[in-house]
């Protein structure tokens, strides 16, 4: 069975804070690696992909891979109180896309 | 250009009834996926259809079908409805289909079905 982990949360961050959500998979071939937000009673929307080992940067938003440490994160900087969601990570490898569980984040204002 | 359509968007329906649900892709996406979305369990995927074909399959009965047209439009159908049946549906089109279908995955609002 392809797992996808992630911390439940509650993530609690200040306004302004870094908030660092962190995933980790058990298919070592997997080769794709996609962020999805979900607001409450939304459906999920991709906000980062990233595919090679390193870091990836995109406003706010930081993708980091190590596929030898079979872990991506998240980093979201200078957090805003709409930034508050459910983030799920996604991993793709062969034919399937695998969910985790999604870590729910509330920045406090 | 148009999203993922899902309809309906909210659906009651009794035990042992069963129900269809529509999506319609964003137009030349070729793959469409369906899941089910419920509080305790996440996003558990149902089936992947690509070019009429079912290519993937997760672990749910044979209660849940679906299928896909020729024009990439696809239905889902839940046989003998079960409480536990509830949940939200969601669909997802891309692109492509495998590593490829990661590109431009793009989930629909969801039908909110409720079994009573």
């Amino acid at each position: 069975q392809k797992e996808v982990e992630q911390n439940s949360g509650p993530l609690s961050v200040p306004e302004g804070a870094i908030a660092s959500l962190n995933c980790t998979y058990s298919d070592r071939g997997s080769q794709s690696f996609f962020w999805y937000r979900q607001y409450s009673g939304k459906s999920p929307e991709l906000i980062m992909s990233i595919y090679s080992n390193g870091d990836k940067e995109d406003g706010r938003f930081t993708a980091q891979l190590n596929k030898a440490s079979q872990y991506v994160s998240l980093l979201i900087r200078d957090s805003q109180p709409s930034d508050s969601a459910t983030y799920l990570c996604a991993v793709m490898g062969g034919q399937n896309f695998v969910f985790g569980p999604g870590t729910r984040l509330s920045v406090l204002p | 250009k148009a999203g993922v359509t899902q309809t309906p968007r909210y659906l009651i329906k009794t035990r042992g009834q069963q129900v269809t649900l529509s999506c319609s892709p964003i137009s030349g996406h070729r793959s469409v996926s369906w899941y089910q979305q419920t509080p305790g369990q996440g996003l558990q995927f149902l089936f992947e259809y690509f070019s009429e074909t079912q290519r993937n399959k997760g672990n749910f009965p044979g209660r849940f079908s679906g299928r896909q047209f020729s024009n990439s439009r696809s239905e889902m159908n839940v046989s003998t409805l079960e409480l536990g049946d509830s949940a939200l549906y969601l669909c997802a089109s891309s692109p492509g289909q495998g590593v490829s279908a990661g590109y431009g995955y793009t989930f629909g609002s969801g039908t909110r079905l409720t079994v009573v």
